[in-house]
C-alpha cells in the first residue's frame, strides 16, 4: 500500500532564502509524482508533474526532482517570497487503479 | 478562477438538513472527482465519475450521495450529516480518468452543527 510522507510539516524562513521541501513514498512503481500548492481555505493549484521516466521538472523559481529508487521527491524553491507562503502537497499516482495518494503537506511561511 | 467552480463556498447545516454541493467545469474534462479534506488527514477521495459514470465509491457513507447529470456538472447531496463530516469538500476534474493534470475548485467549507 502506497504511503506518502512530507517533511517538514511546517517551515518558516526569511524572504530570499532558498529552500527544499521533501516528499517520500513507499512504492517506487509510480506513474508520476505531482506537487500542488494550497492557500488557506482554498483549493489546490497544480505546480509541477514529474512522469516516472523523468528526473526533474522546472517552472520559474520551482524545481521538482524525482528519485524513484530511493522513493523521494524534492521541491526546490529559489529566492523565496512572502507570496510563496502556502501549504505544499505532494501526491503519487500509483497502483493498478492509478489513484492519487496524498501527503499531509508542508506549511510554508516566508517572512518579509 | 481555476476553471472548476464550486458553490457554495461556505455552508453551515444542521444534522437533519438536506443540502447539495455543486461543481461545474467547462474545461472539456471527462473525469470529475469529489475529495474530502479534514485537518491532520490526507485528502480522501470520495467519488469518481468518468464520462458521467460513477467508477469509484471509496466506502463513503450513504448520507453522501453524488450525482453527475453530464460531464460538466457534479453534485454532492448531503442529508443527516454528523459533526465529524465538517470539512473542506473539493471538486476536481481531469482530461482522462486518473490521468495527468488535475484542476481543483476552491472548495466548499462545510460545518455541521
Amino acid at each position: 500500500k502506497q504511503e506518502v510522507t512530507q517533511i517538514p510539516a511546517a517551515l518558516s524562513v526569511p524572504e530570499g532564502e532558498n529552500l527544499v521541501l521533501n516528499c517520500s513514498f513507499t512504492d517506487s512503481a509510480i506513474y508520476n509524482l505531482q506537487w500542488f500548492r494550497q492557500d488557506p481555505g482554498k483549493g489546490l493549484t497544480s505546480l509541477l508533474l514529474i512522469q516516472s521516466s523523468q528526473r526533474e521538472q522546472t517552472s520559474g523559481r520551482l524545481n521538482a526532482s524525482l528519485d524513484k529508487s530511493s522513493g523521494r521527491s524534492t521541491l526546490y524553491i529559489a529566492a523565496s517570497q512572502p507570496g510563496d507562503s502556502a501549504t505544499y502537497l505532494c501526491a503519487s499516482n500509483a497502483g493498478n487503479n492509478r489513484k492519487l495518494i496524498w501527503g499531509l503537506g508542508t506549511s510554508l511561511a516566508v517572512n518579509p | 478562477e481555476t476553471g472548476v467552480t464550486q458553490t457554495p463556498r461556505h455552508l453551515v447545516m444542521g444534522m437533519t438538513n438536506k443540502k447539495s454541493l455543486k461543481c461545474e467545469q467547462h474545461l472539456g474534462h471527462n473525469a470529475m472527482y469529489w475529495y474530502k479534506q479534514s485537518a491532520k488527514k490526507p485528502l480522501e477521495l470520495m467519488f469518481v465519475y468518468n464520462f458521467k459514470e460513477q467508477t469509484e465509491n471509496n466506502s463513503v457513507p450513504s448520507r453522501f450521495s453524488p450525482e453527475c447529470p453530464n460531464s460538466s456538472h457534479l453534485f454532492l447531496h448531503l442529508h443527516t450529516l454528523q459533526p465529524e463530516d465538517s470539512a473542506l469538500y473539493l471538486c476536481a476534474s481531469s482530461q482522462e480518468y486518473q490521468g495527468n493534470g488535475y484542476t481543483f475548485g476552491s472548495g466548499t467549507r462545510l460545518t455541521v452543527v
